[in-house]
This record gives structure tokens, sequence and C-alpha cells, in this order.
């Protein structure tokens, strides 16, 4: 089946610091790519859409500035919380559409705490 | 801002038992998909269930679909403690294939 990987699976850093995320189909090529934010006890949140070689798209009330996204290949799409806060800090999901396959297939999760 | 709300927010059952969860949006759909999240785990992709269709198994998972109620359900029979977990709807609208998630039930499955 269609694997998605995220690293690192956990991160501490110090306000102020910046935070890169990696996602990566690991088994499939993926066109688009989605992030996601998840607080706890909460739902997850869409933050952007990513397509290889072109800018991302981002949801309403993200800044694109402070949450970069670069998807350079079309199996790895990084997430970069530039300047993190403690509020920053949460659960970032992604996940890679295969091809016309409607599923998206999630990673496992990178739980960021800002101090 | 979330499309879906679903109900319960919380369930506990005893194993063997059955386990329903609603779930309800707003606008129309392409196709709607049920998920489960194990405690600071990603999602696992459980069933899809598509605009033109009523009812969909899958193992001991049942979901029905009622577009015009806006509304869906997954039943999950003969519960097990492995199926403790968080289950979330979510709807795609289409052509972006972008997921909007509901807000999610809790499911605790007591052995």
């Amino acid at each position: 089946g269609a694997v998605v990987s995220q690293h690192p699976s956990w991160v501490i850093c110090k306000s102020g610091t910046s935070v890169k995320i990696e996602c990566r189909s690991l088994d499939f090529q993926a066109t688009t790519m989605f992030w996601y934010r998840q607080f706890p006890k909460q739902s997850l949140m869409l933050m952007a859409t990513s397509n290889e070689g072109s800018k991302a798209t981002y949801e309403q009330g993200v800044e694109k500035d402070k949450f970069l996204i670069n998807h350079a290949s079309l199996t790895l799409s990084t997430l970069t919380v530039t300047s993190a806060h403690p509020e920053d800090s949460s659960f970032y999901i992604c996940s890679a559409l295969q091809g016309a396959v409607e599923t998206q297939y999630f990673g496992p999760g990178t739980r960021l705490l800002v101090l | 801002s979330q499309q879906g709300e679903e109900d319960p927010q919380a369930l506990s059952i005893q194993e063997g038992e059955n386990a329903t969860m609603n779930c309800s949006y707003k606008t129309s759909i392409n196709n709607l998909q049920w998920y489960r999240q194990n405690s600071g785990r990603g999602l696992v992709h459980l069933i899809l269930i598509r605009s033109n269709e009523r009812e969909k198994h899958s193992g001991r998972l049942r979901v029905t679909l009622d577009t015009s109620k806006k509304s869906s359900s997954l039943l999950i029979t003969a519960s097990r403690a492995a199926d403790t977990a968080s289950y979330f709807c979510a709807t795609d609208p289409g052509s972006a294939r972008q997921l909007t998630f509901g807000s999610g039930t809790q499911l605790t499955v007591l052995p």
C-alpha cells in the first residue's frame, strides 16, 4: 500500500527558531500533498495544498510567510515553521494523493513543541 | 472552518457491542470518507462512499450516506478493544480533492 512518512516525528525548539518538517511518499509519486494542523482533542484543519513544481495554496487565515511550503519533487514536500512561537505548538500532519486515486494517504504526524 | 459535525463527541461501549457514529455536513460533496486516528498518530483511511451510493460495507464497518439530509453514519459491529480511537468523517467536494474534516468521535471500547 501507499506509505507516507514524516520527519521528524517530534521536535522541541526555542521560541524564535525555525523548524523544518519533511513529508515523503515512499512508494509512489505524489503530485499533490496537503498539510494539516491538529490541536489537542480537535479535528484536522487544512493549512495548505502543495503541488509539485508550483507555489502552495494556503487556506484563509494561514500565514504563508510563516509556514513556508516547498514541494520540490514528486516524493517530497517540506513545511518550515519560521520564527516559531509557543502558539505554533501543535501536531502537523501531511497527506499525499496518488494520481487519480481519491483517497489521501496520511503521514504519521509531527508533534511540535515551542518553548 | 470545519464543515462537519459529528456526534456523539465521545462514546464508551463494552467489547462486542456495536458502535454508531454520525456525521453531518453542509455543502454538496463528491464523496465522504471515514478515518481512524489512534492517539497521537496519523490517520488511517477506513472507507469511502460516493455521493451516488447509499450504503457500503467493509468487514465490520457499515457506512450509510443520505445526501438529502447531508448526513452519514459509521457502524462498527462486534467492537474490540483495538477499535478504541478517534473517528473522523471527511468530505470531498470534488475537483480540488481537499478534505474537510468533521469534529470527530472518541470511541472507547472497554474489555
